[in-house]
This record gives C-alpha cells, structure tokens and sequence, in this order.
C-alpha cells in the first residue's frame, strides 16, 4: 500500500519559516493536500492540488510538490501556526494521509 | 455557510453494528463527493471510505472493507456510515468531510465536521 512519510515533529522560531516534508513514491505526480489540526478542533485544509490556497488561508502558507517530496513552507511563522499538519494524496481511489508533524513554535 | 454535523457515535461492544449519520447543509451537496475520516485518540487522521456525487461509486481502505458501507441519500442531504463486525481498533472519532471536488473527481476534503465518537469495548 502507498505511504506517505513526514518528520514527527519540528520547532521554529516565531517569524521564521518553516519547511514541513512529506516523501511519497513519485509523490510529485500525484496531487498533495495539506492539513492543519490544532488540538481540540477539527483538521483545516491550508493547501491543495499541491500548491493551491483556499480562500481564507493567509499567504504565509504555500506548497510546492515535485519528485518524491512535497513541501509545506509557513513563511513569517506565528504562534497561531502551532499545530499538527498532515499531508495527503490519492493512489488507486484511496486517500492516503500522512503520519502528521507537530509544528511547535517558540 | 457549509455545516456538517455528525451524530450516531456510541459505545459498542466488539463485533457490534452502529450507524453513523452527517447531516449537510449551506452547499449543494448532491454535487460533491463525501467522506468519512477517522482519528484514533491520540493519533493521526485514517481515510475510511468515499461517495461519489450521485452514490454510484464507493471506495474503502482495506482496515474497513468487508465491514463498512458508505451511502448518502441526496433528498436528505445526509450522509451515513453503517459499521458492522466492529473492533476495538475501529475506536477513533469519526468525520464527514465533503470534497473539494465535484461529481466524479476525488480531490480534498475543504469542509469537516466536528466529529462523533465512536469507543469498542466489552
């Protein structure tokens, strides 16, 4: 079955950026979607068809997907940004999810 | 404004049956594929299963197939989840979320519920 894999964890400092990796077998022709969970809530889409930003999400999110890996990169990260963030993408109609990172920012 | 609404999550002894309902409004929601998606206390999210717009297709991950049976009825806007020969690893809180998408395609999941808890246990 297709897996996706992403770092556990990372920190960052606030109002630096911050690069999340998702590593996928030919993940770059696949479409990525990324979500943000903060605890207690419901996930968030923050990013889709690998690069795409809903109406709503600040421009300090952005995307990118290319070979085995896409990235999700918080640019001028805020303390409202602490959260879990998962990747996803489709593989034989199945919806794949990463294991998730727990961004911390302090 | 998009609300999905979960309810029908309970506790439920192994190999028991429960129905999970969503009821949707503030979109047209015969346009759009729907999902379930689950997350086990304390871990990631688990696609469970997919509906196309018009209930044609489905499709399953493997941890459910065999077991769950996905289905919507568009005069109600609802969507529903029936869980037969549950396990205790099937404990998770479990989501709608429509798709981005519409019709045939299969994209992202833009809108969630709050979730309903769902605990297998003797």
């Amino acid at each position: 079955s297709y897996e996706l894999t992403q770092p556990p964890s990372m920190s960052v400092s606030p109002g630096q950026t911050a690069s999340i990796t998702c590593s996928g077998d030919k993940l770059g022709d696949k479409y990525a979607s990324w979500y943000q969970q903060k605890p207690g809530q419901s996930p968030v889409l923050v990013i889709y068809l690998a690069s795409k930003r809903p109406s709503g999400i600040p421009e300090r999110f952005s995307g990118s997907n290319s070979g085995n890996t896409a990235t999700l990169t918080i640019s001028g990260t805020q303390a409202m940004d602490e959260a879990d963030y998962y990747c996803q993408a489709w593989d034989s109609s199945t919806a794949v999810f990463g294991g998730g990172t727990k961004l911390t920012v302090l | 404004e998009v609300q999905l609404v979960e309810s029908g999550g309970a506790v439920v002894q192994p190999g028991g049956s429960l129905r999970l309902s969503c009821a949707a409004s503030g979109f047209t929601f015969d346009d759009h594929p729907m999902h379930w998606v689950r997350q086990a206390p304390g871990k990631g999210l688990e696609w469970v299963s997919v509906i196309t717009w018009d209930g044609g297709t489905t499709y399953y991950a493997d941890s459910v197939k065999g077991r769950f049976t996905i289905s919507r009825d568009n005069n109600k806007n609802s969507l529903y989840l029936q869980m037969n020969s549950l396990r205790t690893e099937d404990t998770a809180l479990y989501y709608c979320a429509k798709d981005r998408a519409k019709f045939g395609e299969l994209l992202s999941f833009d809108y969630w519920g709050q979730g309903t808890l769902v605990t297998v246990s003797s």
